[in-house]
């Protein structure tokens, strides 16, 4: 049973134009919730996170948005940029388990110059 | 800079055998995990270790142990290979922490059991 869902496989955008990757998730008792971008033949690298006592934290470009009643998080990138393209996992882990994160199966994300 | 190191990037390997994936980190983490990456699944949390000489299983342990000897160095070990065991396997490490701490992966082992 998974317990974070991307159900977007893959997502392409037009450069300069806003990206939104979504995540959705089952278990109420997640406390953060991070993203991480992977490149091929690379690991997968931190982005942005936010704690679940947020509804939103910004980073330049990248924004999440969590909306608790839903159990549903958002990435928003802005503007989209050709680099931008690679596989996003959206994350999450439960305070008292420590480091121990839940993965999502990921979103391809193509920006398109 | 931060680095967590894989032995090998490559590896092809024989159904049954014993198959040993090495994983170095150099910012003296506490933890270190191993995932597996497979299309449509994304990354499953296979063994993690949260001290020298300590070990968790995660959600896939089956057919995988794990060693940890040494605070930097972090080993995961398919006693008998199968092909289902083909797949993206990563390290990970991070700082004792609540859960917000982010994890420093590395590049990834890709494991081909025929």
């Amino acid at each position: 049973d998974q317990q974070v869902k991307q159900n977007s496989p893959s997502l392409s955008v037009q450069e300069g134009r806003i990206s939104i990757l979504n995540c959705d998730y089952t278990n109420s008792m997640f406390d953060y919730f991070l993203w991480y971008k992977k490149y091929p033949a690379e690991g997968p690298t931190f982005l942005i996170s936010i704690s679940s006592i947020k509804d939103k934290n910004e980073d330049g470009r990248f924004t999440v948005f969590l909306n608790k009643s839903a159990k549903h998080l958002s990435l928003h990138i802005v503007p989209s940029q050709p680099g931008d393209s690679a596989v996003y996992f959206c994350a999450a882990s439960v305070e008292e388990y420590g480091n121990k994160l839940v993965f999502g199966a990921g979103t391809i994300l193509r920006v398109k110059s | 800079d931060v680095k967590v190191t894989q032995s090998s990037r490559y590896l092809v390997k024989r159904t049954g055998e014993k198959v040993f994936l090495e994983c170095v980190q150099d910012m003296d983490h506490e933890n270190m995990f191993w995932y597996r990456q497979d299309p449509g699944l994304g990354l499953r949390l296979i063994y993690f270790s949260y001290d020298v000489k300590m070990k968790e299983k995660g959600d896939i342990p089956e057919g995988y142990s794990v060693s940890r000897e040494k605070k930097e160095r972090f080993s995961l070990i398919l006693e008998s290979a199968s092909t289902n065991q083909t797949s993206m396997y990563l390290c990970a490490s991070s700082p004792a922490g609540t859960g917000e701490e982010k994890l420093f992966f590395g590049s990834g082992t890709q494991l081909s059991v025929l």
